[in-house]
């Protein structure tokens, strides 16, 4: 079955340090990988994507983001973390030729907390 | 910012009333999304439009309908819901419905509506 984890359901972080994100998934074909992030009450933003190509990423708001297909996993990453920062994170996959390749499946979220 | 809008912001609906969320992109996509997002969880899909046609319902209720007047207008419409269908609803559109390299098409989200049934 495919699926998305995401380990941490909450990551704390002083902000000015680096901050990471985790993402591992599970997926039968190549997959497609994104980051969303939602700030309180609001929709999801897209930050970054994978698809093909360099391994590192780069989104937005100084996001970054690492494939790597050895460990399945597509870790997110910001070298200096901001208060701003603080938000609901969501990784997920798409089967690029799976049957359901127009659904995004989901990890849990990871609730990022940056204190000042 | 988000290029996909979605109206009323906030609902309040009691359990007989009939109401709809509507949702406009400008982006020139073909492919638009309905999902329901309950606090803290990822979204669920609902429904996919695919050039206007009603391409994928997850199994909803229908309770729930939706509508596609035409390539960048979604509507859903909303029948004698029950209170556990409160939630934030999310409308969102992307180039194509995916396949193949279309699968990296990036999906975009409004704000969504906050839906309260009473």
């Amino acid at each position: 079955a495919q699926s998305v984890a995401q380990p941490e359901d909450q990551v704390n972080v002083a902000e000015g340090n680096p901050l990471t994100v985790k993402c591992t998934y599970s997926v039968s074909g190549n997959p497609y990988l994104f980051w969303y992030v939602q700030y309180p009450n609001r929709g999801l933003q897209f930050l970054l994507k994978y698809i093909t190509g360099d391994n590192l990423v780069k989104g937005s708001y100084g996001f970054e983001a690492e494939f790597n297909k050895s460990q399945t996993s597509f870790h997110l990453k910001k070298p200096s973390a901001l208060v701003s920062d603080s938000a609901l994170y969501f990784c997920a996959v798409r089967d690029v030729y799976g049957d359901s390749n127009y659904q995004l499946i989901w990890g849990a979220g990871t609730k990022l907390i940056i204190k000042p | 910012d988000t290029e996909v809008t979605q109206t009323p912001k906030h609902l309040v609906m009691g359990m007989t009333n009939k109401k709809s969320l509507k949702c406009e992109q400008h982006m020139g996509h073909r492919a638009m999304y309905w999902y329901k997002q309950k606090a803290k969880k990822p979204p669920e899909l609902m429904f996919v439009y695919s050039y206007e046609k009603l391409s994928i319902n997850e199994s909803v209720p229908s309770r729930f309908s939706p509508e596609c007047p035409n390539s960048s207008l979604l509507n859903l419409h909303l029948h004698a819901l029950q209170p556990e269908d409160s939630a934030l609803y999310l409308c969102a559109s992307s180039q194509d419905l995916g396949g193949g390299y279309s699968s990296g098409n990036t999906i975009y989200f409004g704000e969504g509506s906050w839906l309260t049934v009473v």
